[in-house]
């Protein structure tokens, strides 16, 4: 059964913190994803991972760095908490070669972390 | 330009009755994948269905059913008889060729929530 865990579903930070969020995926899948989900701006890809320390800027990246250590983790780090990065958090993980679970390039979605920065 | 469209923001519905949700789309890729996902008010995005554009069989899956049609760039997923747990946001997303091998970035829609009330 393909899983995407998110460290947190609700989190409740303050303005200037630093915020790790974390996600895990046990799918054995090469790319992950972080994005961040707005009403009426659907969704927005952030930061975008290929391999392992390998990551590449998604469409809004400012405010925002990744760190990708393990194949099976990759956070999404907020480095000085504003209120206007309040949002749902997403996380997702899809399969690059054969040998992992799940259909080629299809996502596979964490639960969502969502955050409220005061 | 690249780009899925999902006209309808909101769609009510009284339970029993059949729904279709549109989706149409842009890519100059002859090669492309289209996906659907579901938003329940939980917040998880989870996969519905993933279609290639050599594939022009329409799909059935229990009460869902999805019909691609290339010649209009639709998409369009219909539920039969909904239930009230079929309420949720629905996303449609297209990946070309280009984004599919950078590890299957995606273009979301901008999602229906469809209501279905007893």
């Amino acid at each position: 059964d393909v899983k995407v865990t998110q460290s947190s579903r609700y989190l409740v930070k303050r303005t200037g913190e630093k915020v790790f969020l974390e996600c895990v995926q046990d799918m054995d899948h090469e790319n992950m994803f972080w994005y961040r989900q707005d009403p009426g701006l659907g969704l927005r890809l952030i930061y975008f991972s290929y391999d392992v320390k390998m990551k590449e800027k998604g469409d809004i990246p400012e405010g925002y760095s990744v760190s990708r250590e393990k194949k099976e983790r990759f956070s999404l780090i907020l480095e000085s908490a504003s209120t206007n990065q309040t949002s749902m958090y997403l996380c997702a993980s899809s399969l690059n070669k054969a040998g992992g679970l799940g259909p080629l390039g299809t996502q596979y979605f964490g639960p969502g972390t969502r955050l409220t920065v005061l | 330009a690249q780009k899925v469209t999902q006209a309808q923001t909101e769609i009510s519905v009284v339970e029993k009755e059949d729904v279709t949700l549109d989706c149409v789309y842009e890519t100059r890729d002859t090669t492309y994948y289209l996906f659907w996902y579901k938003q329940p008010p939980s917040g998880e995005l989870v996969f519905l269905i993933r279609r290639n554009s050599f594939d022009e069989q329409n799909e059935i899956s229990g009460r869902y059913s999805w019909n691609f049609q290339k010649s209009t760039s639709s998409f369009n997923f219909t539920i039969t008889a909904s239930q009230v747990v079929d309420s949720a946001v629905y996303f449609c997303a297209l990946s070309p060729l280009e984004l599919y091998n950078q590890g299957g970035k995606l273009i979301f829609g901008q999602g229906t929530e469809l209501s279905v009330k007893p």
